[in-house]
């Protein structure tokens, strides 16, 4: 069975710092990983990663991936109270690359 | 505007009385899911659609049908719901279900059975 599991489950932090979240995994015919930021609403996307593109990078944003370790970091630099959600991680395996597996999510709370 | 669409937004229903959800995509999008979502559980695939006519169980699809008549909707249809369904539920979609693309998700239902 696939599984994803995200660290820490929640976060508080100051405006300004920066955070690193992390996502291990254990799937089998491993495909992507995937980013999601869940404010109050739908998840939105932030990142994919394959083994083709094992690092990404937007604004503040970046993550890489591990496949040697199984896992993956997301990084925010000089946090914002804007970046306070629920970040998911999700993992797409085996022949239907499109089915992901989700973590529970790490609550980030960015305070002034 | 590229999106996906749920209706309703807010259910409340007593057990036992079917229900439709209804989730529409307007991008062509071939790969088509329901999510529910709980807390401490995180997001759980209940049933997805590689394309029109093909459909396949998720992780949870005990209390479920889905339909795929139409490449732009996915109905999720709950015969006869349970308290134990009452969730937030989450309709999403994708280029391709073979090749990794990033999947967009609907607004969500939040549904409440008593």
């Amino acid at each position: 069975e696939d599984k994803v599991v995200q660290s820490p489950l929640s976060l508080v932090v100051h405006e300004g710092d920066t955070v690193t979240l992390n996502c291990s995994y254990e799937v089998t015919n491993f495909r992507s990983l995937l980013w999601y930021k869940q404010e109050k609403k739908a998840p939105t996307f932030l990142f994919m990663l394959t083994s083709s593109g094992i690092e990404k990078k937007s604004g503040r944003l970046s993550s890489i991936l591990d496949k040697k370790e199984l896992s993956s970091i997301l990084n925010i630099t000089a946090t914002q109270t804007g970046d306070s959600a629920i970040y998911l991680c999700a993992v797409g395996s085996s022949c239907t690359a499109s089915k992901l597996t989700f973590g529970t999510g790490t609550r980030l709370q960015v305070t002034l | 505007e590229a999106q996906v669409t749920q209706n309703p937004r807010y259910l409340i229903t007593v057990t036992g009385k079917k229900l439709t959800v209804t989730c529409s995509q307007n991008m062509n999008h071939e790969y088509m899911s329901w999510y529910r979502q709980d807390p401490g559980l995180g997001l759980r695939q209940i049933y997805y659609s590689m394309n029109v006519e093909v459909t396949d169980k998720g992780d949870v699809p005990e209390g479920y049908k889905v339909s795929r008549k139409e490449k732009r909707n996915f109905p999720l249809i709950l015969e006869s719901p349970s308290p134990n369904q009452t969730s937030l539920y989450f309709c999403a979609s994708s280029l391709s279900g073979r090749i990794s693309y990033e999947q967009y998700f609907g607004p969500g239902t939040r549904l409440t059975v008593t």
